[in-house]
């Protein structure tokens, strides 16, 4: 599967505790972004990477959010101290530089109890 | 910042007919106005997208159309068939797909066989 992937694709855990995913993009892709999703609403843009360098972070993401890319290849987000708030689809795009079309990931699934 | 308005949120049509999603944006830079379709539980693709240098841009019964002064845009779908059914987002970036989608709230589409 040539695509981009996620792992895991659903994680429980109670809240306070800290999780991790990862992404997995096209291998040609250097731009990575980070979006999140709630029912019912479209995904919101948390941060993007241009191979290993952070470019933007949004509002959205609190000092409790970190991500990594350290080989602008695949690339983790770390959410510590999970709040029932975090609950959500996180989805990763990515795209090749100078490309148009933004390729998704199947999403993890958080749900914090 | 950007931000996109999507209508309606849910529309119901009759296989066979048309359906139309309207969006607005309020960034005049925006210039790539992609929409995705997602099925229930899988990941956003892309189904059409048009730039800023294009007023309409077509693909078998897949229209999308582009209005920059009035800063919206629109998706057509013509022959509504049962698989259409799913929830339709439209999108705008500032610098083609390089730069992080601002997604609509979506639009859950029902076609009724």
């Amino acid at each position: 599967d040539t695509g981009v992937s996620q792992d895991p694709r659903h994680k429980i855990t109670k809240r306070g505790q800290n999780v991790t995913f990862r992404c997995d993009p096209i291998s040609e892709h250097n731009r990575l972004y980070w979006y999140r999703q709630t029912l019912g609403q479209g995904p919101e843009f948390l941060t993007y990477f241009q191979n290993e360098a952070q470019l933007e972070k949004s509002r959205l993401l609190s000092d409790r959010f970190s991500a990594e890319r350290p080989k602008g290849s695949f690339s983790t987000l770390e959410i510590q101290r999970t709040e029932q708030g975090d609950s959500a689809m996180y989805l990763c795009a990515s795209i090749r530089d100078s490309s148009y079309e933004q390729y998704f990931g199947p999403g993890t699934r958080l749900t914090v109890t | 910042g950007e931000n996109v308005e999507q209508h309606p949120s849910t529309l119901s049509v009759q296989e066979g007919d048309s359906a139309v999603i309207k969006c607005t944006y309020s960034d005049s830079a925006s210039n790539y106005f992609p929409w995705y379709k997602q099925e229930l539980g899988k990941r956003p693709q892309l189904i059409i997208d048009i730039r800023s240098n294009v007023g309409e841009k077509k693909d078998q019964r897949i229209a999308v159309t582009l209005n920059k002064t009035a800063k919206h845009f629109s998706l057509h779908i013509t022959e509504t068939q049962p698989e259409d059914s799913a929830v339709y987002f439209c999108a705008a970036s500032i610098n083609s797909g390089n730069t992080p989608l601002v997604f609509g709230k979506g639009t859950r589409l029902s076609v009724i066989a």
